[in-house]
């Protein structure tokens, strides 16, 4: 199984300002996925992240509002930006279990509260 | 529009009884499901699952069940321990990456 880690695990923002979510993989993966589960609704997926390439989002979601990064094999970040009370939710990276499309590992998540 | 439904957001189960979570989906194409359990300040972690081939998936004291016709799937924990304490969330996908995920199912077991 993979272990992933995220950083900062918590966050209390400001309105306007900007938040980088880190995500490490102890292994090599080929994509990464970042969600999102806002207060009482489900794990909705932002966008798909792969090495070397532009991310591919999610309907509703754009790169403007959250950039991401993928650098190499084991770490993306996620940016929240020009945030609202809207955005705060538990975000959460993810990736697939090898030779299981199916089945994906999260990360612990990273709580953000925007006031 | 909410493509795969939990629609008890908690449930309470006296130790050693059987759980029972549900879940249901509308979208026909689906052809894989699964549960994660997921424990407070945690990430979710995977369950279980099952592909629309069959309708039982069992392994230990956790069997996912499908009822392809009712578009229908459930989770039986027996006998329910404390430490199945967790939130439950379904999740579907049509063979691609990408998981449509339920809102969850608090389940609490008594001790």
């Amino acid at each position: 199984s993979a272990v992933i880690s995220q950083k900062p695990s918590r966050d209390i923002c400001q309105r306007g300002t900007s938040l980088t979510i880190q995500c490490q993989v102890d292994s090599q993966v080929t994509m990464m996925f970042w969600y999102r589960q806002q207060p009482g609704q489900s794990l909705t997926l932002i966008a798909t992240a792969n090495q070397g390439s532009e991310a591919t989002y999610e309907s509703g979601f754009v790169i403007d509002k959250f950039p991401i990064s993928r650098p190499n094999l084991t770490f993306s970040t996620l940016t929240v930006s020009n945030m609202s009370p809207e955005d705060s939710s538990i975000y959460l990276c993810s990736v697939e279990r090898s030779g299981y499309y199916n089945e994906q590992f999260f990360g612990p998540g990273t709580r953000l509260t925007v006031l | 529009d909410q493509q795969v439904k939990q629609n008890s957001p908690s449930l309470s189960v006296q130790e050693g009884r059987i759980s029972i979570l549900n879940c249901d989906y509308t979208n026909s194409m689906f052809d894989y499901f699964l549960w994660y359990k997921k424990y407070p300040a945690e990430g979710p972690t995977f369950l279980i699952s099952i592909s629309s081939i069959k309708d039982k998936n069992e392994d230990g004291r956790f069997t996912v069940f499908l009822n392809k016709s009712a578009k229908h799937l459930s989770l039986h924990i027996v006998p329910s321990q404390p430490g199945d304490s967790a939130v439950y969330f379904c999740a579907a996908n049509s063979g691609t990456y990408k998981y449509i995920f339920g809102t969850g199912t608090r389940l609490k077991v008594l001790a």
